[in-house]
Parts: C-alpha cells; sequence; structure tokens
C-alpha cells in the first residue's frame, strides 16, 4: 500500500459525460501527478500540481482539467468523454518535485461506452 | 534521442540468473532518472530515481546505474527469483520536469 488513495476504482459511463477522478496523496506530500494509460500506450503524463497549484503540464487534453485543493487532494475532470479516453488513470504524489520518488495510487478505471 | 527507450522488450530468464537491463534518455537538460517496479493488476512500485552521473543504487538484489553524459541507465537483478516478474518502467525528466516513462522491460522468472 503506497498510501495514495484514488476513488472510485471502476468507472462505466457514456460518451459525452463528464467525471470526476478523486486522488489523496500520501501523509505530507505536497506534489500530486496525474498519469493516463491507455491500452497499447505506455503511461502519459498529464498534469502536476505543487502545493496547490499547477507545476506541469503534460499531454492533457483542453476537455480535461485538474485542481488541487487545500487539503492537498487532488481531482481530475474530463469532460465531453470519447470512446477514446477509455484508459487507466493513475494518480501519484512525491514529497516535491520530480528528482523525489512518485508513489503510485491504485488507480481509476474509465471505461467509456 | 527524443523518447526514453527501453530494451529488451521482454526477457524470460531462469531462476538463479542474474540479468540487466537499459534505459536510454535525452541527455539534455537532464534532470532525474526514475524506475519502477509494476507488478499485473498493481500499481508501479518506486525502486530507484537518480539524478548524478555516476550514481549508483542498491535495494536488495536489485542495483541501477546512471551515466548522464550518454543519455543510459543499466538496471541489474542478481540471482532472479520469481517474485522478481513484473514490468520494469524507466522514466526520465528534464527541464519541464516532467516524467516521461519508456515501454518497460516484461521480465519472466521461470522456476
Amino acid at each position: 500500500d503506497s498510501g495514495v488513495t484514488q476513488t472510485p476504482k471502476h468507472l462505466i459511463t457514456a460518451t459525452g459525460q463528464r467525471v470526476t477522478l478523486r486522488c489523496s496523496p500520501r501523509s505530507g506530500d505536497l506534489s500530486v501527478y496525474w498519469y493516463q494509460q491507455s491500452l497499447d500506450q505506455g503511461l502519459q503524463f498529464l498534469i502536476q500540481y505543487y502545493n496547490g497549484e499547477e507545476r506541469a503540464k503534460g499531454n492533457i487534453l483542453e476537455r480535461f482539467s485538474a485542481q488541487q485543493f487545500p487539503d492537498l487532494h487532488s481531482e481530475l475532470n474530463l469532460s465531453s468523454l470519447e470512446l477514446g479516453d477509455s484508459a487507466l488513470y493513475f494518480c501519484a504524489s512525491s514529497v516535491a518535485t520530480s528528482s523525489y520518488e512518485q508513489y503510485f495510487g491504485p488507480g481509476t478505471r474509465l471505461t467509456v461506452t | 534521442i527524443l523518447n526514453v527507450e527501453q530494451s529488451p522488450q521482454s526477457l524470460h530468464v531462469q531462476e538463479g540468473d542474474s540479468t540487466n537491463f537499459t534505459c536510454s534518455f535525452p541527455s539534455s537538460n537532464f534532470y532525474a532518472l526514475h524506475w519502477y517496479r509494476w507488478e499485473t493488476a498493481k500499481s508501479p512500485e518506486a525502486l530507484f530515481v537518480m539524478t548524478l552521473n555516476g550514481d549508483e543504487k542498491k535495494k536488495g538484489r536489485i542495483s541501477a546505474t546512471l551515466n548522464t553524459k550518454e543519455g543510459y541507465s543499466y538496471l541489474y537483478i542478481k540471482g532472479s527469483q520469481p517474485e522478481d516478474s513484473a514490468t520494469y518502467l524507466c522514466a526520465s525528466s528534464g527541464s519541464a520536469r516532467q516524467l516521461t516513462f519508456g515501454s518497460g522491460t516484461q521480465l519472466t522468472v521461470l522456476p
């Protein structure tokens, strides 16, 4: 158990809908990272927050957004969902920057039908 | 090298064999190199983070080295055990501080 929690574990929704994925980092970690793993693709970095502020942005679509709250939990919002958004979404946390180990949550499996 | 590349893609070894895999990454604007172990149906587990050229890290039977000038890292497993079977991922970060992952090396240790 990494200490990072993600909810829900599984999510099935229809195209065009909007969902919110939630992540609670390990106690004491200030950085939260979101990753997407689609079929036949490796882990793709989406976005990083550090202490409430956006720190780095990767291949995140405009339909996706994220935020980190004062209690350091983070939410990833996915809207106007398409079939291709079906993937495993991981959240990871670290003490600070990317020179520190990242601890991954169990992931949320999103299926868009 | 623009992406992070890992080789081999998959590997089968006998229990007790030692093995190693390679991770190649862009050497310009290098910041950090990560190794993760990823078992099926679980989430990636951090093994090492290295930042300095010549870094060597060890955790039990697993060790890693880093060459930032030529842009490669090796992961070594001594005396492989069936429980070492997993996908081993490396990831590098550059000036943008975001991790780019390789596609992994899938290791199967046969009893």
